[in-house]
């Protein structure tokens, strides 16, 4: 899997949106980059993910640049309930069972 | 929306006891997981399980460790003889597989297991 570069923290305001990159500027075709993040003492929540196209849903945007080496995670109008651990990961889909191997990522705080 | 249940939230176990943690993935799911946290630190992986067998395991899971789905529904992961270092969160998490294996996991809450 390709490794990933996120800065230790960031803060934000509330309501503001919250961008947060990710590089991985050695990434290989197949692999998707995914986002997750920890709020304190509960589990690893997943967000979105994405190949090569800019991808939204309920919880953020994920925009991938066009070389794919780095991303951005948005939150759009981030709230105090926003505020974690948040991990981007590039791993290979294998069709099944893949471990996630996580890192250090970036912690958000948000702001009142 | 369906999530993964972990029971129970909190264990407290004297050293060298044995002790289960249970959990129930999402139903349609084909692929289930343990990881664990140590306070401070990062989630790490232990063990992956599909088709009633382990499919991967990390060096951290070793013969102390075992996982079965004894029904259609739990997975559950035993620790026997715990020692100390067993302290952590420990998470359980399933996925689908799908178009491209792409499917992401989803986690549960954890127990917190402490060793006493």
């Amino acid at each position: 899997d390709a490794k990933t570069t996120q800065p230790p923290s960031m803060d934000c305001a509330e309501g503001r949106a919250a961008n947060l990159p990710c590089n991985h500027s050695t990434i290989s075709g197949n692999e998707y980059v995914y986002w997750y993040r920890q709020i304190h003492s509960q589990g690893p929540q997943y967000i979105i993910h994405g190949l090569k196209n800019n991808e939204t849903n309920e919880m953020a945007s994920l925009i991938i640049t066009e070389d794919r080496k780095s991303s951005t995670l948005i939150l759009p109008h981030a709230t105090l309930r926003d505020t974690a651990v948040y991990y981007c990961i590039v791993r290979v889909p294998s069709g099944g069972y893949q471990k996630v191997t996580f890192g250090t990522g970036t912690k958000l705080q948000v702001i009142p | 929306e369906p999530e993964v249940t972990q029971t129970p939230s909190h264990q407290v176990t004297q050293m060298g006891q044995e002790v289960i943690l249970r959990c129930v993935p999402i139903s349609n799911h084909l692929y289930f997981y343990w990881y664990r946290q140590i306070l401070g630190q990062k989630v790490e992986f232990l063990v992956s399980f599909y088709n009633n067998e382990i499919s991967e395991k990390s060096e951290i899971f070793d013969d102390q460790f075992s996982v079965e789905r004894p029904d259609g529904s739990n997975f559950t992961l035993k620790i026997r003889s715990t020692k100390l270092e067993d302290s952590a969160m420990y998470f359980c998490a399933s996925s689908n597989t799908g178009p491209g294996g792409n499917q992401p996991q989803h986690f549960g809450d954890g127990t917190r297991l402490s060793i006493l």
